[in-house]
């Protein structure tokens, strides 16, 4: 266990859905960012946060959305699903923001859109 | 803005050594870290290096030069559960991934 959880482990839903998928940080952690990995491709940077606020971004569709709650959970909204968004979805988290202290990684989320 | 580039794919047989390189140019740099990924499973952290040189742990290694924006692990005594992705992400404000590189490793 990472420390990082991340819910569900699996999704499956028809085009055009909306989901949420959500991460837990690892205790102690500021930052979360997010990432999508499709079929045999590497880990694409969608977004970060950093104690509630968005800290950058990275290639994150409109369709997408995402933010940090005052607990520090999470969450990443998917809206108007596409066959192409079939992908694991990652969160890591960090203690500082762009520094070394080590990210950790969920598990992640599989989604697959049918 | 940011580029990183790794080797594809590379092949090694059991108890060799194999080196994967890796090049990036940053916009700001807080140190560079290397990752394993197994098939459908979470990155892993292998090595962080903020300062020039060597990296020693276990039978990874890692190295940097900040100057050449040049990076590379060394796996040695290779074994076939190293099989795996080998990312390489230098860290500005993000942690930005390389396409990462497919090792396979062959009795």
């Amino acid at each position: 266990d990472s420390g990082v959880t991340q819910t569900p482990k699996h999704l499956i839903t028809a085009t055009g859905q909306r989901v949420t998928l959500r991460c837990s940080p690892r205790s102690g952690d500021l930052s979360v960012y997010w990432y999508q990995q499709s079929l045999d491709q590497g880990l694409q940077f969608l977004i970060q946060y950093y104690n509630g606020e968005e800290r950058a971004k990275g290639n994150i569709l409109e369709r997408f959305s995402a933010q940090q709650f005052p607990d520090l959970h999470s969450e990443l909204n998917l809206s108007s699903l596409e066959l192409g968004d079939s992908a694991l979805y990652f969160c890591a988290s960090s203690v500082e923001a762009g520094y070394g202290y080590g990210y950790t990684f969920g598990s992640g989320t599989r989604l697959t859109v049918v | 803005g940011q580029n990183i580039d790794q080797p594809t794919e590379m092949t090694a047989t059991e108890g060799a050594i194999v080196q994967i390189n890796c090049t990036y140019q940053t916009s700001g740099f807080n140190g560079l870290f290397w990752y394993q990924q197994h098939a459908g499973e979470a990155p892993t952290f292998l090595s962080y290096n903020v300062l020039d040189g060597l990296e020693e742990k276990g039978r990874f290694s890692s190295f940097l030069s900040r100057s050449k924006g040049y990076s590379y692990l060394l796996l040695k005594e290779l074994q076939m559960k190293d099989s795996a992705s080998y990312l390489c992400a230098p860290i500005n404000n993000k942690l930005i991934f390389g396409a990462g590189t497919r090792l396979a490793v062959h009795p």
